[in-house]
């Protein structure tokens, strides 16, 4: 069975420090990868989404890929307490169809 | 607006009973799904469908049942509700076939069984 790991926190940032998510997955053919944030009581919304090895940048978001250990990351500078949320990591199957979601990490930028 | 909307967004009813919740996207995707995410905030698809054919079909017991009258549209349907039934239900709708496209998520419906 396809999986995805993260760990579930809380992962506590005092503001304006980087904050680092990680998450590894098991289908070492998996292609596509993605980082969604929640807010409580809404839906996920997609903020990063990254396919070949190294790292993408998207303002204060960095995504991080490592194809051959099979561990994907997030790196959010300067935190706000706006960033506070669970933090989902999904990754997408080879036939493109089907999306498979981390726990989720729960980050709590603290003022 | 583009977007996925699905209806309603709360639902509180009794065990036993049996209901339905609707999905459209206007996002012109040919790929719609149900999540469920529980209580620990485990987001685990249900069901995928592709052009109103059913494509993935997770371990969900029969009392779930999908319906897809065009591609726009993915109804759930409930029956003999249980107490564990209840979490937050997700429509969401991408584009197959290119790998790169995410996942557009509706605003959820919160399904409270008594």
């Amino acid at each position: 069975q396809k999986e995805v790991e993260q760990n579930s926190g809380p992962l506590s940032v005092p503001e304006g420090a980087i904050a680092s998510l990680n998450c590894t997955y098991s289908d070492r053919g998996s292609q596509s990868f993605f980082w969604y944030r929640q807010y409580s009581g809404k839906s996920p919304e997609l903020i990063m989404s990254i396919y070949s090895n190294g790292d993408k940048e998207d303002g204060r978001f960095t995504a991080q890929l490592n194809k051959a250990s099979q561990y994907v990351s997030l790196l959010i500078r300067d935190s706000q307490p706006s960033d506070s949320a669970t933090y989902l990591c999904a990754v997408k199957d080879n036939a493109g169809n089907m999306l498979t979601f981390g726990g989720g990490t729960r980050l709590m930028v603290k003022p | 607006d583009t977007a996925v909307s699905q209806t309603p967004k709360y639902l509180v009813t009794q065990m036993g009973n049996d209901k339905s919740i609707k999905c459209e996207q206007n996002l012109g995707h040919d790929t719609m799904y149900w999540y469920k995410q529980d209580s620990k905030k485990f987001l685990k698809i249900m069901f995928s469908y592709n052009n109103k054919e059913l494509i993935i079909n997770e371990t969900v017991p029969n009392r779930f049942s999908p319906k897809s009258p065009d591609k726009a549209h993915l109804n759930l349907h409930i029956n003999s509700l249980e107490l564990g039934d209840s979490a937050v239900y997700f429509c969401a709708s991408s584009q197959p076939g290119r790998g790169r496209s995410p996942l557009h998520f509706g605003n959820g419906t919160r399904l409270t069984v008594t």
